[in-house]
């Protein structure tokens, strides 16, 4: 079973940030969180992961509280095409994904 | 281009026969994976394979094996087709087990 829990759904107006929240209340130490992505009728996308610390990449901004209980993405300028289903994983490195139900974020024009 | 592909995109087949679903990446990965998406949109790992050698086998009912002649390949043969097989099959790949996934666009296959 998944160990995260996110909300089903999301809308965004595009143009704006969105920020999808993930709850990991039971995460252990050894656990990174990682995103990915399924647009519509397409493979998953890697998003971005980390451990204890903030991350940003091109993509995305990862946000982890202090006691890595919970965590956000953030699309800072969201677009049409950014319109998915938004997976947060939490998982030992080595381990395999465990996919969710993630949250379907739509983009609002 | 394309890392990870798939082929075929579609695949529409009676109950009880055998297909197969090819997948290959071009990323010099030495992991290759098999993913399940049913109609409720779940994605489930399948198998894994590390440089030819199965390292993961969920509980996947013996008609599927999957074959990997080499690390640019893992094929997915399935036997005796039956309509719970419906789904959506993705292929994906990442340099070790522990990095970051790869996945191809996957197969759908339909069994009437």
């Amino acid at each position: 079973d998944a160990k995260t829990t996110q909300p089903p759904s999301m809308d965004c107006a595009e143009g704006r940030a969105a920020n999808l929240p993930c709850n990991h209340s039971t995460i252990s130490g050894n656990e990174y969180v990682y995103w990915y992505r399924q647009i519509h009728s397409q493979g998953p996308q890697y998003i971005i992961h980390g451990l204890k610390n903030n991350e940003t990449n091109e993509m995305a901004s990862l946000i982890i509280t202090e006691d890595r209980k919970s965590s956000t993405l953030i699309l800072p300028h969201a677009t049409l095409r950014d319109t998915a289903v938004y997976y947060c994983i939490v998982r030992v490195r080595d381990d395999k994904i465990i996919f969710g139900k993630g949250t379907r974020l739509h983009i609002l024009p | 281009d394309t890392a990870v592909s798939q082929t075929p995109k579609y695949l529409v087949t009676q109950m009880g026969n055998d297909k197969s679903i090819k997948c290959e990446q071009n990323l010099g990965h030495d992991t290759m994976y098999w993913y399940k998406q049913d109609s409720k949109k779940f994605l489930k790992i399948m198998f894994s394979y590390n440089n030819k050698e199965l390292i993961i086998n969920e509980t996947v009912p013996n008609r599927f094996s999957p074959k990997s002649p080499d690390k640019a390949h893992l094929n997915l043969h399935i036997n005796s087709l039956e309509l719970g097989d419906s789904a959506v099959y993705f292929c994906a790949s990442s340099q070790n087990s522990g990095d970051t996934q790869y996945f191809g666009p996957g197969t759908r296959l339909t069994v009437l």
